[in-house]
């Protein structure tokens, strides 16, 4: 168990480039989750999946933000499109909800730093 | 829409002090509350997290308390060591398998 990782952990990007964030959850773990969060903020949720199936989208998520878990296993957030206003901390997490309930504790990622230039 | 609030935004102590974070949530119907601690430019780390059916838990110099019914949750620090230098969040889950909703935060400054 390596923990939950994120790659690239920077990203520097000109306003309107397109990028695109990977993050491997712990294996085995069925949901995963995206946070944002900026400078002197706490995270705010994005999105998140069980197993492939994407359950909720935040109204932060705008039509430039697409997010994928294709198999169930990785996941990728795409921003089409980037504004200053994206440059952020993209955080991914991973939790194992089990049937019949758990504490279904999130481990967090390391994030991916964007800065939007 | 839930909310939570940590008071003080940020707090600075001389070493060896005991101190208290304070966290504050509207909607007392929450699954359960976790505190994190995140170092500059880095990821969250867990510390201690409080089902909704219990009022405390423990670990090492950390107490987490859980008052549901006002809304809010204390995470004592005990013997403070500038080792514990960082920024703490709480978080609160609404229900089994939701999202997480943060608070600002408390940005903490052990002195040597």
């Amino acid at each position: 168990d390596t923990g939950v990782s994120q790659d690239p952990r920077h990203k520097i990007t000109k306003r309107g480039q397109n990028v695109t964030f990977r993050c491997d959850p712990i294996s085995e773990h069925n949901r995963l989750y995206w946070y944002r969060q900026t400078l002197g903020q706490g995270p705010e949720f994005l999105t998140y999946f069980q197993n492939e199936a994407q359950l909720e989208k935040s109204r932060l998520l705008s039509d430039r933000f697409s997010a994928e878990r294709p198999k169930g296993s990785f996941s990728t957030l795409e921003i089409q499109r980037t504004e200053q206003g994206d440059s952020a901390m993209y955080l991914c997490a991973s939790s194992n909800l089990l049937a019949g309930g758990s504490t279904d504790t999130q481990y967090f990622g390391p994030g991916t730093r964007l800065t939007v230039l | 829409k839930q909310e939570v609030t940590q008071i003080p935004a940020a707090l600075s102590v001389p070493e060896g002090e005991n101190l208290v974070l304070n966290c504050s949530f509207t909607d007392s119907a929450i699954y359960n509350l976790q505190w994190f601690r995140q170092d500059p430019g880095k990821g969250l780390t867990s510390l201690l997290l409080i089902q909704s059916s219990q009022r405390e838990q423990t670990s090492g110099r950390l107490n987490a308390s859980l008052d549901k019914s006002s809304g809010r949750s204390t995470l004592y620090i005990a013997a403070s060591q500038p080792g514990d230098s960082a920024t703490y969040l709480c978080a609160v889950k609404e229900t089994s398998g939701s999202r997480l909703t943060f608070g600002e935060g408390t940005q903490l400054t052990v002195n040597p």
